[in-house]
């Protein structure tokens, strides 16, 4: 299986601010998925990101507040903007592999906001 | 309506019998994927279990097994011989319309408590 990391692993931050999040894979995978994970609560998909095209956004999330980033098949990165207490989660980052049916998600970056 | 739906918030079992974790589907697709992931409280989604709507046998992983009901639309978890690092949230999750690149949609989770 794919080996996945991201980084931070958790941060806390202030009212207002950014946080961008990465996501390492050690192969090339075509998607990579971004998840959130709200207190307590089960996940959502944000979006997909393809590389060389722009994400594809579930509905309740917009790219002004989570731009993404895909420069490459193994990098991709997930800004959570102008942040609020609201915006406290887990967030995942998860590919799969092509010719297998599964996704793999990374360690997760946990984020409080005060 | 739900998609998946685990009705289980909370389950307990003593080390080393076996627990079953329930989750029913939704779907009007064909061809679709059935996941089971645990997450401990460190936050990090492992994955167990795959089945695919067309797979005859139930799938096995260890001590992992997924009872997949495909008339009653159910693919719950089976776990022999429960063991105290087996406490964490299990959540049950589907990919629809044929393999590859979909996302998955998730349940609500199961807090499971393996007690010694």
């Amino acid at each position: 299986s794919a080996v996945i990391s991201q980084k931070p692993s958790r941060d806390i931050c202030q009212r207002g601010t950014s946080l961008t999040i990465q996501c390492q894979v050690d192969s090339q995978v075509t998607m990579m998925f971004w998840y959130r994970q709200q207190p307590g609560q089960s996940l959502t998909l944000i979006a997909t990101a393809n590389q060389g095209s722009e994400a594809t956004y579930e509905s309740g999330f917009v790219i002004d507040k989570f731009p993404i980033s895909r420069p490459n098949l193994t990098f991709s990165t997930l800004t959570v903007s102008n942040m609020s207490p609201e915006d406290s989660s887990i967030y995942l980052c998860s590919v799969e592999q092509a010719y297998t049916d599964t996704q793999y998600f990374g360690p997760g970056t946990r984020l409080t906001v005060l | 309506a739900q998609k998946i739906t685990q009705t289980q918030p909370g389950m307990f079992v003593q080390e080393k019998e076996a627990v079953t974790l329930d989750c029913t589907y939704d779907t009007s697709d064909q061809s679709y994927g059935l996941f089971w992931y645990k997450q401990p409280s460190s936050g990090e989604m492992i994955f167990l279990i795959y089945q695919g709507s067309y797979d005859e046998q139930n799938a096995t992983e260890g001590r992992y097994s997924l009872n997949f009901q495909k008339a009653r639309k159910s693919a719950n978890l089976v776990i022999s011989a429960s063991q105290l690092g087996d406490s964490a949230m299990y959540f049950c999750a589907m990919r629809e319309g044929g393999t590859g690149f979909q996302k998955l949609v998730f349940g609500t989770g199961t807090r499971l408590l393996v007690s010694p």
